[in-house]
């Protein structure tokens, strides 16, 4: 069974850099599209990004700018880093697999806020 | 960007009540579209793939229907397990986009 593990700082300061890993165990992590997600309290579901297996990536025009995805498929893991954060980033964040067909395979989650 | 709308953005129903969720696309996505549940705390849960291709695992009272820019989730018997929000999900474009989510509530 496919498992998700996402990790990273809970806190981070307006203007400094979001920095989450997702370590993905028992599959691999190639061939697939392996996505970032958010979800502000209380609201709905945000697609932040995509990244392939070969590193190729997808952004959401409306984070594109502050965005960047890289993945170490030795390691079966990626990563997010969102910069110049903003209390809008606030969010549970969420990596999730992509097999072309819907997110099969979810992580837990994790809180991130912003703020001073 | 392709804009997802779903309705009614939240309901009340009984445990054996039939449900039905909309999804209307701004433009057509062909079959590319996907639907979740979320339980309050937990990550979401793919339910039909493909506008009506049941995941593994899930029970056989979801069935998802529709194509281009209209689609329906329904639930044939609500459990009282299947309290939730439902979220639709395009997977046409390179921008994925989700519908606004329904919340199913108990009456």
């Amino acid at each position: 069974q496919v498992q998700l593990q996402e990790s990273g700082p809970g806190l981070v300061k307006p203007s400094e850099t979001l920095s989450l890993t997702c370590t993905v165990s028992g599959g691999s992590i190639s061939s697939y599209y392996w996505n970032w997600i958010r979800q502000p309290a209380g609201k709905g579901l945000e697609w932040i990004g995509r990244i392939f297996s070969s590193g190729s990536t997808n952004y959401n025009p409306s984070l594109k700018s502050r965005v960047i995805m890289s993945i170490d498929t030795s390691k079966n893991r990626f990563s997010l880093r969102l910069i110049s954060v903003t209390a809008a980033d606030t969010a549970v964040y969420y990596c999730a697999r992509d097999p072309k067909g819907g997110f099969d395979f979810w992580g837990q989650g994790t809180l991130v806020t912003v703020s001073s | 960007d392709i804009q997802m709308t779903q309705s009614p953005s939240s309901l009340s129903a009984s445990v054996g009540d039939r449900v039905t969720i909309t999804c209307r696309a701004s433009q057509s996505i062909s079959s590319s579209l996907n639907w979740y549940q979320q339980k309050p705390g937990k990550a979401p849960n793919l339910l039909i793939f493909a506008a009506s291709s049941l995941q593994s695992g899930v029970p056989s009272r979801f069935s998802g229907s529709g194509s281009g820019t209209d689609f329906t989730l329904t639930i044939s018997s609500l459990q009282p397990e299947d309290f939730a929000t439902y979220y639709c999900q395009q997977s046409y474009s390179t921008l994925l986009t989700f519908g606004g989510g329904t919340k199913v509530e108990i009456k």
